[in-house]
């Protein structure tokens, strides 16, 4: 069955970097388009990327443009979420979906002095 | 403010039917755009319970019902159960912003 399993979350501080793993098994990797979907705490579900099954497109939301990167390598069926210029905002648990019908368990990003 | 509009809460007694609302707008529920439903117990994954407006995955009951109408998307839930309680969110496309977008959500309680 489907699993993704994203990593590389923690606690970084205001400005500084950090990337998001998510490991995928189960399917065919290289098919399907794939998201990064946050969630603040106590707060709703916030669309962030989304990249095609060839990595050829790519689109964010405008609270991430210019500051966050997706990327996919279909050889390590691995996504990333490389987040540079991290704001106390972007304080979420990210979450990796395959075209939104699969969802991993997320992983908390948390940014403070 | 959601591009999606969904009430914050709605709330029934088990065996009754409840239905969640999601206001769009011609750019995104009304241009066509694919409505997918999912169900978040806090803490835990949102898990797809309708995508296509009204389609189920495999294992999701029947008691889980999606539909379109014009610029709006409801969700329905008959046999109101207590697992149900829950948080329910919409989601689509959005034209104008060239984004995905999710409403509000909306807190299920099961009275």
């Amino acid at each position: 069955q489907v699993q993704l399993v994203e990593s590389g979350g923690g606690v970084v501080q205001p400005g500084r970097s950090l990337r998001l793993s998510c490991a995928a098994s189960g399917f065919s990797f290289s098919s399907d388009g794939m998201h990064w979907v946050r969630q603040a705490p106590g707060k709703g579900l916030e669309w962030v990327a989304v990249i095609s099954y060839d990595g050829g497109n790519k689109y964010y939301a405008d609270s991430v443009k210019g500051r966050f990167t997706i990327s996919r390598d279909n050889s390590k069926n691995t996504l990333y979420l490389q987040m540079n210029s991290l704001r106390a905002e972007d304080t979420a648990v990210y979450f990796c979906a395959k075209e939104l019908f699969d969802w991993g368990q997320g992983t908390l990003v948390t940014v403070s002095s | 403010q959601s591009v999606l509009t969904q009430p914050p809460s709605v709330s029934g007694t088990p065996g009754q039917r409840v239905t969640i609302s999601c206001t769009g707008s011609s750019s995104n529920i009304g241009a066509g755009y694919d409505v997918k439903w999912f169900q978040q117990v806090p803490g835990t994954a949102p898990k797809l319970l309708i995508y296509a407006y009204s389609s189920r995955p495999s294992g999701v009951p029947d008691r889980f019902s999606g539909s379109k109408s014009g610029t709006s998307a409801s969700l329905a839930i008959t046999g109101l159960q207590a697992e149900d309680e829950a948080d329910y969110y919409c989601q689509s496309y959005d034209s104008s912003l060239s984004t995905w977008v999710f409403g509000g959500g909306t807190k299920l309680t099961v009275l």
